[in-house]
């Protein structure tokens, strides 16, 4: 399995708090995605970055931020935390964009009260 | 913006039954890529099609990329218990993006 830790695995919160969810690789790829994964949706770009401060929004990035201050780690950060983004996270990373294979971290799950 | 529709949604068959999801966009894909997901587990890659008209096959999945390349289908042959997730066709059409389509979910009954 391709070296990618998420954490926390699970978490649950209050709605209005603030919550991190980070993403750690040890492949040094230059690409890095967050999801969303909810029943009937499927998977859903969140945001993404092709590099080191370079980030851009996917398909569901209202309610969301990310960072990318070194190339292992991809933060994503919910401001203040709603019920409707209860869901599971999944971390993603590619070598090559959008022609390479996504390489998946096992999920986060987050429950927001 | 990027869009593909998966169907179907869900597909119970007998073991020993064969499977078909199918994966169509409303414009042309530049490739399209497969995955798996056992339950509760993360999404694994399978493969990628580039090609118009291109199959490949997996041992029994089949995986076909349609001549206007807006569409695509898994087969697997004779389902097995092991064959039990969800699949997901991802677009990758978009600068860096993958799309994915909202999956079929598979349950193999013994």
């Amino acid at each position: 399995d391709a070296g990618i830790t998420q954490s926390p695995r699970h978490k649950v919160t209050e709605t209005g708090t603030p919550v991190t969810l980070r993403c750690h690789q040890t492949e040094n790829h230059r690409y890095m995605y967050w999801y969303r994964q909810d029943p009937g949706h499927g998977l859903r770009l969140i945001h993404y970055s092709y590099g080191v401060k370079d980030t851009d929004k996917g398909e569901v990035s209202d309610g969301y931020s990310v960072s990318r201050s070194k190339t292992e780690d991809f933060l994503l950060t919910l401001e203040s935390a709603t019920s409707s983004q209860t869901s599971v996270y999944f971390c993603a990373i590619s070598a090559m964009g959008d022609t390479g294979e996504l390489f998946f971290g096992e999920g986060s799950r987050l429950t927001v009260l | 913006g990027q869009q593909v529709m998966q169907i179907p949604q869900y597909q119970h068959v007998q073991e020993g039954e064969d499977f078909t999801t199918y994966c169509n966009s409303s414009t042309t894909l530049s490739n399209i890529q497969w995955y798996k997901q056992r339950p509760g587990g993360h999404p694994v890659f399978l493969i990628q099609l580039v090609k118009s008209g291109e199959v490949k096959k997996q041992k029994r999945l089949t995986f076909q990329f349609g001549e206007a390349k807006k569409n695509s289908s898994l087969h697997i042959t004779a389902t097995q218990t092991t064959d039990v997730g969800t699949y997901f066709c991802a677009d990758t059409s978009g600068t860096y993006k993958y799309i994915f389509g909202t999956g079929t979910r598979l349950k193999v009954l013994a």
